[in-house]
C-alpha cells in the first residue's frame, strides 16, 4: 500500500532557528496535510494541501505539495519554545483513508 | 471543525478487563474514525464507524477485541476488551469534513494496562 517518508525523525534546534522537515511517497497524493500534536493531546491539523506546487502559509508555518505530487515540506521560520511536539504529514489514499508518516520530534535546547 | 470530547482522558487498567472510551462530536457527521497510537509511534487505523452499520476494521483489528458502537450521527465508542500490557496505548476519535481529508481528533484517550 501506499507509505509515506517522513525525515527527519526527530530535530534538536536552539530557539529562534528555522526548521524544515518532509514528506516523499512513491505514490502520487492528491491532498497533503500536516498536524502538530503535544503530549497529551490529538493531532491538531495546522495546513492542507490540495494542489500540486500549491505554497501554503499559517504565521511562521509554511508547506508546499510538491509538483510531482510525491513530497511535501514544512517550514517553521524563528523557532519559539511552544513550537515544542510531534508532527506529522499525512494523506489520502485511493481508499480516501489517511496515510501518516512516522513523525518529526521537534525539540528546543535551553 | 469539529470539537470532539472524548472521555475518560485516561486509564489505568487491569489485565483481563474492558474499557469502553466515548467520543462526543459537536455537530453530525457520517463517518468517524478509531485510532491508536502506540507509544512513540504514529498512528494507526483501527476501524470506520457508520451510523446504522457495522463498524468496518482495519487489517490486524477485529470486532470481539475492540467492539464499536455508533447509536447516533455525534456519539460513537470504542471499547478495549480482555486488555493486557500491550493494549497500552493512546485511542483517538477522528472525524473528517469527507473524503477522509481535513480530519479533526479528539485530545484522546491514554490507557495503561497493568
Amino acid at each position: 500500500g501506499q507509505q509515506l517518508n517522513q525525515s527527519p525523525q526527530s530535530m534538536f534546534i536552539q530557539e529562534g532557528e528555522d526548521v524544515s522537515m518532509n514528506c516523499t511517497s512513491s505514490s502520487i497524493f492528491n491532498t497533503w496535510l500536516w498536524y502538530k500534536q503535544e503530549p497529551g493531546e490529538g493531532p491538531v491539523l495546522l495546513i492542507a494541501l490540495y494542489k500540486a506546487g500549491e505554497l501554503t502559509s499559517n504565521g511562521r508555518l509554511t508547506a508546499q505539495f510538491g509538483i510531482t505530487r510525491k513530497d511535501s515540506f514544512l517550514n517553521i521560520s524563528a523557532s519559539i519554545p511552544s513550537d515544542v511536539g510531534i508532527y506529522f504529514c499525512a494523506g489520502p489514499d485511493s481508499n480516501y483513508q489517511l496515510i501518516w508518516g512516522a513523525g518529526t520530534k521537534l525539540i528546543i535546547k535551553p | 471543525s469539529a470539537v470532539i470530547s472524548q472521555k475518560p482522558s485516561r486509564d489505568i487498567c487491569q489485565r483481563g478487563t474492558s474499557l469502553t472510551i466515548q467520543c462526543q462530536v459537536d455537530s453530525q457527521v457520517t463517518m468517524m474514525f478509531w485510532y491508536r497510537q502506540q507509544p512513540g509511534q504514529s498512528l494507526t487505523l483501527i476501524a470506520t464507524a457508520n451510523q446504522g452499520s457495522e463498524a468496518t476494521y482495519e487489517s490486524g483489528f477485529v470486532i470481539d477485541k475492540f467492539p464499536i458502537s455508533r447509536p447516533n450521527l455525534t456519539f460513537s465508542t470504542l471499547t478495549v476488551s480482555n486488555m493486557s500490557p500491550e493494549d497500552s496505548s493512546i485511542y483517538l476519535c477522528s472525524v473528517d469534513r469527507g473524503l477522509n481529508t481535513e480530519a479533526f481528533f479528539g485530545q484522546g484517550t491514554r490507557l495503561t494496562v497493568v
